[in-house]
């Protein structure tokens, strides 16, 4: 069965720190796998897509690692601040039938002054 | 530039009525779309997915139904809402064999009483 997990569920941590959000998948076929933001009662934002043939990206403070054959991503926050609280989404495309994207159950992050 | 457009934002609705979500994509033609639910507490479950016009396939038994009338028309139904429909719905789109991932729309709050 083809499963997203993340961890930590929750994370709070003082302004200004580095942080790592895991994600790990139980099937290295993948097509893709992206990285989103939600904030509470929104909706989904795209932070970071990385091809199943790259192994990171990044974009301003954030860079999102991919290791395929270990089935692991992870998602490195640098100089946290408070406007970074928001749930981060892991959700992975497995290869085959249309690309269906599972996601992970998301870590709560607060950043806090 | 591609947009989705999702409505309404938020519904409350009493146990026995009918529903009817709507979502509508711009800027690109052919697109995969899809509708997710995320339920309180709960991680992001993928509800119906299609290909194409009239083409719908359900992930999970439930009560709920999915239309797509038009190619970038995808419609959410249920003829009698249950306490357990309540929930978070998500519209997406992708483009068919391309990389680009996922974009979701900003989402449905719906709260069946």
């Amino acid at each position: 069965k083809q499963e997203v997990t993340q961890i930590p569920a929750a994370l709070s941590v003082p302004e200004g720190e580095n942080l790592v959000l895991n994600c790990s998948f139980t099937d290295s076929a993948i097509y893709n796998l992206q990285w989103f933001r939600q904030d509470p009662g929104k909706g989904l934002t795209s932070l970071l897509l990385i091809q199943s043939s790259q192994r990171e990206q990044t974009s301003g403070r954030l860079n999102a690692s991919l290791d395929k054959s270990s089935g692991r991503s992870t998602l490195y926050i640098a100089a946290s601040q408070p406007g970074d609280s928001a749930t981060y989404l892991c959700a992975v495309t497995f290869s085959g039938g249309y690309n269906k994207l599972i996601f992970g159950a998301g870590t709560r992050l607060a950043v806090h002054p | 530039s591609q947009t989705i457009h999702q409505w309404p934002a938020t519904l409350v609705q009493p146990v026995g009525s009918p529903l009817s979500l709507e979502c509508t994509v711009e800027g690109t033609s052919n697109p995969n779309l899809y509708w997710y639910r995320q339920a309180a507490g709960r991680g992001l479950q993928l509800l119906f997915y299609s290909v194409g016009i009239g083409q719908i396939s359900s992930e999970v038994p439930q009560n709920l139904s999915a239309s797509r009338p038009q190619d970038r028309q995808f419609i959410l139904s249920s003829k009698k809402l249950l306490l357990s429909d309540s929930g978070f719905y998500l519209c997406a789109w992708s483009v068919p064999g391309s990389n680009y991932g996922y974009t979701f729309g900003s989402g449905t709050r719906l709260t069946v009483v």
